[in-house]
């Protein structure tokens, strides 16, 4: 069965750092989503990404985030420059249109030091 | 706009007991409704769906929930407890309209299953 894959599945870096995120939605999919896991607490919508844009953001998704599709395939999250209260669990997901439903990958840990 | 409310942060049961986690929602159009599991250090696992079909879904593990429109809920149930149940369960909606289908996730519910 297809699935979300994403890498590194555990990332440690120092306060400051730039960091990127990286996902492989599934291939027919046409939405893409970035979402976080503080630990201990909910997962928070962070970004949502259609037709190479874009089309929904929260607001803890500030200046230092970006995403992007650079090659079709990939779907990146990059972080600017890292603080210690980025240090969470970060989701990826793709949809397909018109069902709804979210196929979520394992996740990427990121710890900033 | 769409909201989800998890009443109980944890919740213990025995293990042969029924489970019982409750979720409301609030949406302005008809909702997508989700249960999902999570293990310790580990991503979301989708337990089951409502998509506006039978209102009692069935999903993993004997787990099921009940949309109730009249009352905005959708309880995830399990008639007895394994002790492999042991884990936080969110409940999510998604608006049914087009749109990005973001999730909205409640604050989740750590089962805690007691020998």
């Amino acid at each position: 069965e297809p699935e979300v894959t994403q890498t590194p599945s555990h990332q440690v870096t120092q306060m400051g750092q730039e960091v990127i995120l990286r996902c492989v939605p599934i291939s027919n999919h046409l939405y893409f989503y970035w979402y976080r896991q503080i630990l201990g607490q909910k997962v928070e919508f962070l970004v949502s990404f259609y037709n190479n844009e874009i089309s929904e953001k929260s607001e803890i998704f500030d200046d230092q985030f970006s995403v992007e599709r650079p090659d079709g395939s990939n779907f990146t999250l990059k972080i600017r420059s890292t603080k210690l209260e980025d240090s969470a669990m970060y989701f990826c997901a793709s949809v397909r249109e018109n069902t709804g439903e979210l196929f979520f990958g394992e996740g990427s840990r990121l710890t900033v030091l | 706009a769409q909201s989800v409310t998890q009443l109980g942060s944890h919740v213990s049961v025995s293990e042969g007991a029924l489970v019982l986690l409750r979720c409301n929602y609030s949406s302005s159009v008809p909702p997508y409704l989700f249960w999902y599991v999570q293990y310790p250090n580990q991503g979301l696992q989708l337990l089951l769906k409502y998509t506006s079909a039978a209102t009692l879904v069935k999903g993993i593990n004997g787990f099921e929930a009940e949309f109730k429109k009249s009352e905005t809920s959708f309880h995830l149930t399990k008639p007895s407890a394994h002790m492999s149940d042991a884990a936080e369960y969110f409940c999510a909606v998604s608006p049914t309209t087009s749109g990005t289908y973001k999730y909205i996730f409640g604050t989740g519910t750590r089962l805690k299953v007691l020998a």
